[in-house]
């Protein structure tokens, strides 16, 4: 069983749609992760969701938004897509969020590859 | 072989040898780190982490070493293997505040 899955795992759209990545765990874990990786590797955190209150909004654009039906789901919405937004995006998740110890462990899922043209 | 994350993002080793990779991480009061290991194609895995109250950890074949003083942090893999070429990042944490960060990567090649 995947414990972090994404659908779907390649998207290439056109500049200006719109389009939602999702993303799903099996851990029971109580917090949820959306990563960006550009070309050169470097990873970098948009949003974190924990019990369904969003504790980290990096300061990504807010055509970006996302959104957790509940625990187990945090979706990532796209808006108005830009030639810049081409990347790996990730999902991970956590057991808990400051919690002193292993908790902060993140497992990612496989990734979204996302091409605008 | 041995790299520095920031100025040396690829490291190549024969396979066998000992790697060793290295990241330096930003803030003095982050007090909990995490190696990740990315293949190709592939989200981060992870492989050991470390609290801030140690200054060594060993796990299957790596050990990671913290260095407070300078705020350094190494990955040491004995005996590497083809199956150990990734990219390794390093990942810092401060809990308190809700914070962390991963580093830019290092890129490991096994020569077999």
């Amino acid at each position: 069983d995947t414990a972090v899955s994404q659908t779907p795992k390649y998207l290439v759209t056109q500049m200006g749609n719109d389009k939602s990545i999702k993303c799903e765990q099996n851990l029971g874990h109580d917090t949820m992760y959306w990563y960006k990786q550009d070309s050169k590797k470097f990873l970098k955190i948009m949003f974190s969701y924990n019990n369904k209150e969003l504790i980290i909004n990096e300061t990504v654009p807010n055509r970006f938004s996302p959104k957790s039906p509940d625990k187990a789901h945090l979706n990532l919405h796209i808006n108005s897509l830009e030639l810049g937004d081409s990347a790996v995006y990730f999902c991970a998740s956590s057991q808990v969020w400051s919690s002193g110890g292993p908790g902060e462990t993140q497992y990612f899922g496989p990734g979204t590859r996302l091409l605008v043209l | 072989g041995e790299s520095v994350g920031l100025h040396l993002p690829t490291l190549s080793v024969q396979e066998g040898d000992n790697s060793i990779i290295n990241c330096a991480y930003s803030n003095s009061a982050s007090d909990y780190f995490i190696w990740y290991k990315q293949e190709s194609g592939k989200g981060p895995q992870f492989i050991i982490d470390i609290r801030s109250n140690m200054d060594k950890r060993q796990g299957q074949r790596v050990t990671v070493l913290l260095n407070k003083t300078v705020k350094h942090l190494s990955l040491q893999i004995a005996a590497t293997q083809p199956g150990d070429s990734a990219v390794y990042f390093c990942a810092e944490t401060l809990r308190a505040g809700n914070q962390f960060y991963f580093g830019t990567g290092t890129s490991l090649t096994v020569i077999p």
